[in-house]
C-alpha cells in the first residue's frame, strides 16, 4: 500500500526566504507526482506535475524535483511572499492496471510567510 | 475550458439524516471522476472513483455510496449520516485518456454532522 509522507508538517518563514518542502513515498511504481496548493476552506489547485520519467518541473518561482528510485520529491519556493501562505500537498498517481489515476496524498505542509 | 462545480458549498445535517452531494463537470466528455474526503487532522482520502456512467468503485468501506447517472455528474449519498462523516468533500476529474494526466479539483463541500 502506497504511503506518502510530507516534512515538515508546518513551516513559518520571513518574506523573501527560499524554502524547501519534502515529500517521500514508499512505492516507486508511480505514473506521476503532483504538488497542490490548498487555501483555507478551498479546493486544491495544481501547481506542478512531474511525470515518472522526468526529474524536475518549473513554474515561475516554483521548482519541483523527483527521484523516483529513492521515493522522494522536493518543492522549492524561491523568494517567498505572504501570498504563498497555504497548505501544500504532495500526491502520487499509483501505477498498475486498475489505478485509473487514483491519487495518494500526503498530510500536507502548512506554510506561513510573514511580512 | 473545463470547469467543475460542487453543491452545496456548506451543509449542516443531524445524525441519521440522508445526504446528497452533487458534482458536475463542464467542457469535457467521459472524464474519470473522483470523490475525496478531508477530515480534520487527516489527509485527503479517496472514497470513490468512476471511469464511466454507472461504473463506481469504492476505495473505503463506509456508509456512503456514489452514483454516476450521467457522463459528467457524480453524486455522493448516504441514507443515514454518522458523526464521523463530517469533513470536507472534494470532487475531482481528469480527462481519463492517459493515466499521467493531472487531476482537477472542485471547490468542495463542508459537511458538519451534529
Amino acid at each position: 500500500k502506497q504511503e506518502v509522507t510530507q516534512i515538515p508538517a508546518a513551516l513559518s518563514v520571513p518574506e523573501g526566504e527560499n524554502l524547501v518542502l519534502n515529500c517521500s513515498f514508499t512505492d516507486s511504481a508511480i505514473y506521476n507526482l503532483q504538488w497542490f496548493r490548498q487555501d483555507p476552506g478551498k479546493g486544491l489547485t495544481s501547481l506542478l506535475l512531474i511525470q515518472s520519467s522526468q526529474r524536475e518541473q518549473t513554474s515561475g518561482r516554483l521548482n519541483a524535483s523527483l527521484d523516483k528510485s529513492s521515493g522522494r520529491s522536493t518543492l522549492y519556493i524561491a523568494a517567498s511572499q505572504p501570498g504563498d501562505s497555504a497548505t501544500y500537498l504532495c500526491a502520487v498517481a499509483n501505477a498498475g492496471g486498475t489505478s485509473y489515476g487514483k491519487l495518494t496524498f500526503g498530510q500536507g505542509t502548512i506554510l506561513t510567510v510573514h511580512p | 475550458s473545463q470547469t467543475i462545480h460542487q453543491w452545496p458549498a456548506t451543509l449542516v445535517q443531524p445524525v441519521g439524516s440522508p445526504l446528497s452531494l452533487e458534482c458536475t463537470v463542464e467542457g469535457t466528455s467521459n472524464p474519470n471522476l473522483y470523490w475525496y474526503r478531508q477530515a480534520a487532522g487527516r489527509g485527503l482520502q479517496l472514497l470513490f472513483y468512476s471511469v464511466g456512467i454507472g461504473q463506481i468503485s469504492s476505495e473505503v468501506p463506509q456508509n456512503l455510496s456514489a452514483s454516476r447517472p450521467q457522463d459528467r455528474q457524480f453524486i455522493l449519498s448516504s441514507k443515514k449520516l454518522l458523526l464521523s462523516d463530517s469533513g470536507f468533500y472534494l470532487c475531482a476529474w481528469n480527462p481519463g485518456l492517459r493515466r499521467t494526466d493531472t487531476q482537477y479539483f472542485g471547490p468542495g463541500t463542508r459537511l458538519t454532522v451534529l
